[in-house]
């Protein structure tokens, strides 16, 4: 069993969705990490967070650390969100290793 | 501020030639990270460097792969020699301390 899981896999969704996409781990964890990978290949860091919620635009996070568990969730879906997204878990005994999860490709179709 | 910042961004190259990576850090990071990226094992963390002094080598696959900080904004990742094998896409990032970090654009390396 991975150390951080991802679901789906796979998402295809229309414009104006609600998307929710979920990271579970069973590590000890000291944050979390959400990135997004654009079809050209960029990383880029969404959220970093070690309790509760954070939004950015549309986006949204949330951890619960008792359940090990975290969405991202994306409203009002767009095409231009289509991209692999995430989750990546700081280790409790490191300060710097994360382990990653497999990642979602999400597609938006106008 | 740019970004990280890579290059070169596409590197193609023959078996057995040296390969040199090299990655320009935010300024005021002193946390550097290179990753490889492959279909059929994702991203792999190679070495982290923490103010210019490498604390985790332990990804980097053999003695091919050799990663240097000569100051505190620019790192190399060199392969000598290079083989099929490591064609994948090289990502560095950087981050103040263990904070969020910020990749660069990537080296996609083929290595015929």
């Amino acid at each position: 069993k991975n150390e951080v899981e991802q679901s789906p896999q796979n998402l295809t969704a229309q414009e104006g969705e609600f998307i929710t996409i979920n990271c579970s781990y069973s590590v000890g964890i000291s944050a979390l990490h959400w990135l997004q990978q654009h079809p050209g290949g960029g990383i880029v860091s969404l959220f970093m967070l070690s309790s509760g919620k954070k939004k950015h635009g549309r986006l949204i996070a949330t951890i619960n650390i008792q359940e090990k568990h975290s969405s991202l969730h994306i409203t009002a879906s767009h095409p231009r969100d289509s991209a692999v997204y995430i989750c990546a878990v700081g280790l409790a005994d490191s300060n710097y290793q994360l382990i990653w999860g497999a990642g979602t490709k999400l597609i938006i179709k106008p | 501020d740019a970004g990280v910042i890579q290059s070169p961004r596409h590197e193609v190259t023959e078996m057995g030639q040296e390969v040199t990576l090299r990655c320009k850090l935010i300024s005021g990071h002193n946390s550097l990270f290179w990753y490889r990226q492959t279909m059929m094992r994702g991203l792999e963390l190679l070495i982290y460097f923490n103010n210019n002094v490498p604390i985790d080598d332990s990804g980097m696959p053999e003695d091919r792969f050799s990663a240097k900080m000569p100051n505190a904004s620019f790192s190399t990742l060199k392969i000598q020699p290079s083989e099929p094998r490591d064609s994948a896409v090289y990502f560095c990032a950087s981050s103040e301390n263990w904070g969020t970090q910020y990749f660069g654009p990537g080296t996609r390396l083929l290595v015929l």
